[in-house]
């Protein structure tokens, strides 16, 4: 099983839907969470940290779910700029490495 | 601007050639680490190294190398042991134990082709 495991869709939805994507993680021991953006044939870019309280930043929300080991990234109100892949992240808490999903592609269609 | 930069944006390279991938930044980041990215694939980490004159093997360090002599430059040198290299590098960096935090940011990648 992989550490960090991410559905690679893609999803295809209209602009101005609501969509969310799910990544489970199998190290209980994990301790932080990241979801970052990454556009076509660019380097991935911090979306937000995922907190255990949960993270808000305009229309995008994360939350974390340690019972069930997994977190989630919700986008409202989709827009065509929000087309790219999300990958997902999972760290140790030891300042050492870090563990990327495969990533979940998103088109948002006009 | 602070930042990472990563250079050449395109490298080839010929059978049998080592070829070296800069990788500098002025965030004052401890930590580093170079993963590389295939198509329809997860990042996976190559080497990394959490501060100055040491480095540690990720999960792929077969046919590669590294360097940390200054705390800006991380290069990697791809061996000609590596037989599959072509793929998209990138540089990472990281606060690390002395900024309390060990989220990423990332340069804007090397895309390296065999010819």
């Amino acid at each position: 099983r992989k550490e960090v495991e991410q559905d690679p869709g893609p999803f295809n939805v209209p602009e101005g839907a609501t969509v969310a994507f799910n990544c489970t993680y199998s190290n209980s021991a994990s301790q932080s969470f990241f979801w970052y953006r990454q556009d076509c044939r660019k380097e991935p870019k911090l979306l937000m940290s995922v907190y255990s309280s949960g993270n808000e930043d305009g229309r995008f929300t994360a939350q974390l779910n340690r019972a069930s080991q997994y977190i989630s990234l919700l986008i409202r109100d989709s827009k065509l700029s929000d087309s790219a892949t999300y990958l997902c992240v999972g760290g140790s808490g030891g300042y050492q490495k870090v563990t990327f999903g495969i990533g979940t592609k998103l088109q948002v269609i006009p | 601007d602070g930042g990472i930069t990563q250079s050449p944006k395109y490298l080839f390279r010929k059978e049998g050639q080592n070829v070296t991938l800069s990788c500098e930044q002025n965030l004052n980041h401890d930590a580093m680490y170079w993963y590389r990215q295939d198509p329809g694939q997860g990042l996976r980490l190559i080497y990394y190294s959490q501060i100055v004159n040491d480095f540690q093997k990720g999960d792929i360090a077969e046919g590669y190398s590294v360097s940390r002599e200054k705390k800006e430059s991380f290069p990697l040198t791809v061996t000609s042991a590596q037989k599959n290299p072509t793929a998209f590098y990138l540089c990472a960096s990281s606060p690390g134990l002395a900024g309390g935090s060990e989220t990423q940011y990332f340069g804007p990648g090397t895309r390296l082709l065999v010819l």
